[in-house]
């Protein structure tokens, strides 16, 4: 059967290199967002969240930048490594009496030997 | 602790069969969602759940109806089959209450085919 990953953008770098995924949001009232790794036949995994008043938020390995003027959202990755290669994807959550949260489409990270 | 599991894995129905997807989660989580993914779209909320007995509607609801009977089991039905459901379909659940409901714990998925 076809893979959801098939039409996603792909991004490919090369192993021991720092990749950088982007986002694209919409509502500019957002109030907090979130990046999700999903490997090859997975659900989603929880990688790092930031909230709308900070800019930029540090884990291991990994570093998420809000630009809220231009609505942006970036996925940092240190050092990539064979594991990291898996399809990414940010939501966006929007508090207020109807909660809502929108996922993005995604893109593969593809990591060269 | 197994987390999120759904049952089964893979499923091919014809139109109009029915069939019900089992997720189950053993982290005493509150709240738990049914989402669909397809192609070239991010994920879509179908129903969703705050607690056991209660459900609610999300954003692609129609064609499904769910049930949580205990607060570990939500099920999604599926009354009547069409070609447009077929998709991936994962299951989550998370603590209650304001973010923390948004870290979501995903199930490994069901890949359903209606032909």
């Amino acid at each position: 059967g076809e893979s959801v990953g098939l039409h996603l953008p792909t991004l490919s770098v090369q192993e021991g290199d720092n990749s950088i995924i982007n986002c694209a949001y919409s509502n500019s009232a957002s109030d907090y967002f979130i990046w999700y790794k999903q490997e090859s036949g997975k659900g989603p995994q929880f990688i790092i969240d930031i909230r709308s008043n900070m800019d930029k938020r540090q884990g291991q390995r990994v570093t998420v930048l809000l630009n809220k003027t231009v609505k942006h959202l970036s996925l940092q990755i240190a050092a990539t490594q064979p594991g990291d290669s898996a399809v990414y994807f940010c939501a966006e959550i929007t508090l207020n009496r109807d909660d809502k949260i929108i996922f993005g489409k995604g893109t593969r990270l593809h990591i060269l030997p | 602790n197994a987390g999120v599991t759904q049952t089964p894995k893979f499923r091919v129905l014809k139109t109009g069969q029915s069939m019900t997807l089992l997720c189950a989660q053993d982290m005493n989580h509150e709240y738990m969602y049914w989402y669909r993914q397809d192609p070239g779209m991010g994920l879509r909320l179908i129903h969703y759940s705050v607690g056991e007995g209660t459900t609610a509607k999300g954003e692609v609801p129609d064609g499904y109806n769910v049930s949580r009977l205990k607060k570990q089991n939500f099920l999604l039905g599926l009354e009547s089959a069409a070609p447009s459901q077929t998709s991936v379909y994962f299951c989550a659940s998370s603590l209650p209450g304001g973010l923390a409901s948004y870290e979501q714990y995903f199930g490994p998925g069901t890949r359903l085919t209606v032909t």
